[in-house]
């Protein structure tokens, strides 16, 4: 079946840096691919949709300039998050349409800490 | 954003007791779909109910949807310990232009207790 591999699986990294996640479809074309951010105990919550070739939509109160997304190829999306603080450590999933009978495949998730 | 409002936030029961959650929308959609996640997991996709259809089963797993009510349930029959996580609805959402936005429910926290 259709797959998307989301690297990496975790991250650690200091306050200030910038974090790149990377969302692969693997066999199949994804001409839009979904970033969620989950909070523990939390559902996920769609941040941005990142279309092939164009810019991203960002979702309200998402900040576009720290979550720089881009969809450069059909099977490609990655996600950075700049100048990173402890507030955003979070799980970062994303999710790719095409590939599967419903339509929709998630990569298996982020964990990002930030010290 | 989030489109659908699950109840119960969590819910607590017995093994092999049965275990119901709903989840409501706002808007119009395709389909509705629920997934399971393991505690810090990814998502494990369960069952799929397209706006036409009112009911589906899968294994122990009974899915309806009213879409006159903006609302749909997840039955899980004959509960198991294995069965404890948090279970998710989420919606299909035609935006113009070919455009598309998948949204997930608030969830609801299962545990099942031995």
């Amino acid at each position: 079946g259709a797959v998307v591999s989301q690297h990496p699986s975790w991250v650690i990294c200091k306050s200030g840096t910038s974090v790149k996640i990377e969302c692969r479809s693997l066999d199949f074309q994804a001409t839009t691919m979904f970033w969620y951010r989950q909070f523990p105990k939390q559902s996920l919550m769609l941040m941005a949709t990142s279309n092939e070739g164009s810019k991203a939509t960002y979702e309200q109160g998402v900040e576009k300039d720290k979550f720089l997304i881009n969809h450069a190829s059909l099977t490609l999306s990655t996600l950075t998050v700049t100048s990173a603080h402890p507030e955003d450590s979070s799980f970062y999933i994303c999710s790719a349409r095409g590939g599967g009978g419903y339509g929709y495949t998630f990569g298996s998730g982020t964990r990002l800490t930030v010290v | 954003s989030q489109q659908g409002e699950e109840d119960p936030q969590a819910l607590s029961i017995q093994e092999g007791e049965n275990a119901t959650m709903n989840c409501s929308y706002k808007t119009s959609i395709n389909n509705l779909q629920w997934y399971r996640q393991n505690s810090g997991r990814g998502l494990v996709h369960l069952i799929l109910i397209r706006s036409n259809e009112r009911e589906k089963h899968s294994g122990r797993l009974r899915v309806t949807l009213d879409t006159s009510k903006k609302s749909s349930s997840l039955l899980i029959t004959a509960s198991r310990a294995a069965d404890t996580a948090s279970y998710f609805c989420a919606t299909d959402l035609r935006l113009g232009s070919g455009t598309y936005k998948y949204i997930f429910g608030t969830g609801t926290r299962l545990k099942v207790l031995a």
